[in-house]
C-alpha cells in the first residue's frame, strides 16, 4: 500500500530552527508537496520538489532525496504565526497526491 | 480574484437527507478535486476531474457523486448523508500538467458538515 508518515506533534522555540520529516512508499513519485495549515483554515502550498535537492524560499527550505522515499522540510528563524499543521504530500504514478496525517507544529516563546 | 469558494461554510444535516456542497474557482484551472479531512488522518481524496465533463473515483466515493458541466463549477452530492460523513471538505484545483509545479492544488476554503 502507500504510506506517507511523518510526527505527530513537534514543539519548538521562537527565533529557532525545526526540521520536519516525511518519508514515503508509494506507487512512482511525481514529485512532494509541502503545505502549511493554520487551524480551521485551508491547506496553503508551501514548496514542490520533484528532483533531489534542496529547494530554499526565504525561511523554509525543503529537501528531496529519491533512493531513500524522503523529505524535509526546515523552517528557520521561528515566528510564533509558524504554528500550525505542516502536511506532506507525494504525486504518486496516477498523478493522484497521497497525503501524511500532517504534523502539528507549536511554537513557544 | 477569488480562487475558490466554497458553500456553505458549515452546515448541520439530519441523517437521510441530501445535501450538496458547492465549489466554485476563477482560475480556469482544469483539475478539481474533492477531500475530507478528519481529525488524525491525512486529506483523503473522493472524487475528482480532470478536465469539464470527466470525473474520476478517489480513495474513498462511496456515498458520494460529483459533476463537472463546466471549468468552474464542481458540486459533490451527498444522496442520504450518514453520520459517518461528518467531517471538513476541501475542494481543491490545479492546472493539471501533471507531473510538475504546476499540479500544485489550490484550496478552498472548506464547509464544516455535521450529520446528525
Amino acid at each position: 500500500g502507500q504510506n506517507i508518515d511523518q510526527p505527530t506533534e513537534m514543539t519548538a522555540t521562537e527565533g529557532a530552527i525545526v526540521q520536519i520529516n516525511c518519508t514515503y512508499q508509494t506507487s512512482g513519485f511525481n514529485g512532494l508537496f509541502w503545505y502549511q495549515q493554520h487551524a480551521g483554515e485551508a491547506p496553503t502550498f508551501l514548496s514542490y520538489n520533484v528532483l533531489d535537492g534542496l529547494e530554499e524560499k526565504g525561511r523554509f527550505s525543503s529537501f528531496l532525496s529519491r533512493s531513500k522515499g524522503y523529505s524535509y522540510l526546515l523552517l528557520k528563524e521561528l515566528q510564533m504565526k509558524d504554528s500550525a499543521s505542516y502536511l506532506c504530500a507525494v504525486m504518486d504514478s496516477n498523478y493522484q497526491l497521497i497525503w501524511g496525517a500532517g504534523t502539528k507544529l507549536i511554537i513557544k516563546p | 480574484i477569488a480562487g475558490i469558494t466554497q458553500a456553505p461554510t458549515s452546515q448541520i444535516l439530519a441523517a437521510g437527507r441530501r445535501m450538496t456542497l458547492r465549489c466554485t474557482q476563477d482560475m480556469r484551472h482544469n483539475a478539481m478535486y474533492w477531500y475530507r479531512q478528519d481529525l488524525g488522518l491525512g486529506l483523503r481524496l473522493i472524487h475528482y476531474s480532470n478536465t469539464a465533463g470527466t470525473t474520476g473515483k478517489g480513495e474513498v466515493p462511496d456515498g458520494y457523486s460529483v459533476s463537472r458541466a463546466n471549468t468552474d463549477d464542481f458540486p459533490l452530492t451527498l444522496a442520504s448523508a450518514v453520520p459517518s460523513q461528518t467531517s471538513v471538505y476541501f475542494c481543491a484545483s490545479s492546472d493539471g500538467s501533471a507531473g510538475s509545479s504546476t499540479d500544485t492544488q489550490y484550496f478552498g476554503p472548506g464547509t464544516r458538515l455535521t450529520v446528525l
